[in-house]
């Protein structure tokens, strides 16, 4: 049980615009700022958003992230079939001093 | 081209131990904190260990404090993780991962090891 949830799964078809959530609490989500991975199927994580919005060159600008409060949202429009992947929240936990995950979000391109 | 290359996996028995290297290269290894997260078949990424650029200082998480250690030779580009004492819920792909210069999430990973724990 992570302390950063996610839905499990989402879903959506060519073209249209999913959005993922990650909730939080003051502690994580509410006190720094939240990164997002996608994961293909079989392959390592990329680094998709940083800093709650920022795009790392070469990720399309078709993926958006944001922040509000204790929670975080990953947007992505124009849904393409290669864009099936699992995508995970994360943040830095100071008592950690390290990141803590989202459980993960199975996207399925329909 | 900037890469990190984790070995070091296998299949291991309870209360065996094992060691992982990630080798980089492509950028100036000395000047990143590194990590290790690990993902169990079917699961979630988990954080498990990081240390510093000069390898002064170390941090773990509660799972695996004691029995892991993380390590660094800045000389050799490589990263290290000491696994002693396995458990069947160790069992997992270790990915060894950068931190973005300044923080912002880890932006370089390797291909992932994997690490089975079973007799």
């Amino acid at each position: 049980q992570s302390v950063l949830t996610q839905p499990p799964s989402a879903s959506g078809t060519p073209g249209q615009r999913v959005s993922i959530s990650c909730s939080g609490s003051s502690s994580n989500i509410g006190s720094n700022t939240v990164n997002w991975y996608q994961q293909l199927p079989g392959t390592a994580p990329k680094l998709l958003i940083y800093s709650n919005n920022q795009r790392p060159s070469g990720v399309p600008d078709r993926f958006s992230g944001s922040k509000s409060g204790t929670s975080a949202s990953l947007a992505i429009s124009g849904l393409q079939s290669e864009d099936e992947a699992d995508y995970y929240c994360a943040v830095w936990d100071d008592s950690l001093n390290g990141p803590v995950f989202g459980g993960g979000t199975k996207l399925t391109v329909l | 081209e900037v890469q990190l290359v984790e070995s070091g996996g296998g299949l291991v028995q309870p209360g065996g131990s094992l060691r992982l290297s990630c080798a980089a290269s492509g950028f100036t290894f000395s000047s990143y904190w590194m990590h290790w997260v690990r993902q169990a078949p079917g699961k979630g990424l988990v954080w498990v260990s990081r240390i510093n650029s000069d390898g002064s200082s170390t941090y773990y998480a509660d799972s695996v404090k004691g029995r892991f250690t993380i390590s660094r030779d800045n000389a050799k580009n490589t990263l290290y993780l000491q696994m002693n004492s396995l458990r069947a819920e160790d069992t997992a792909v270790y990915y060894c991962a950068r931190q973005k210069y300044g923080g912002g999430g880890f932006d370089i990973w390797g291909q992932g090891a994997m690490v089975s724990v079973s007799s």
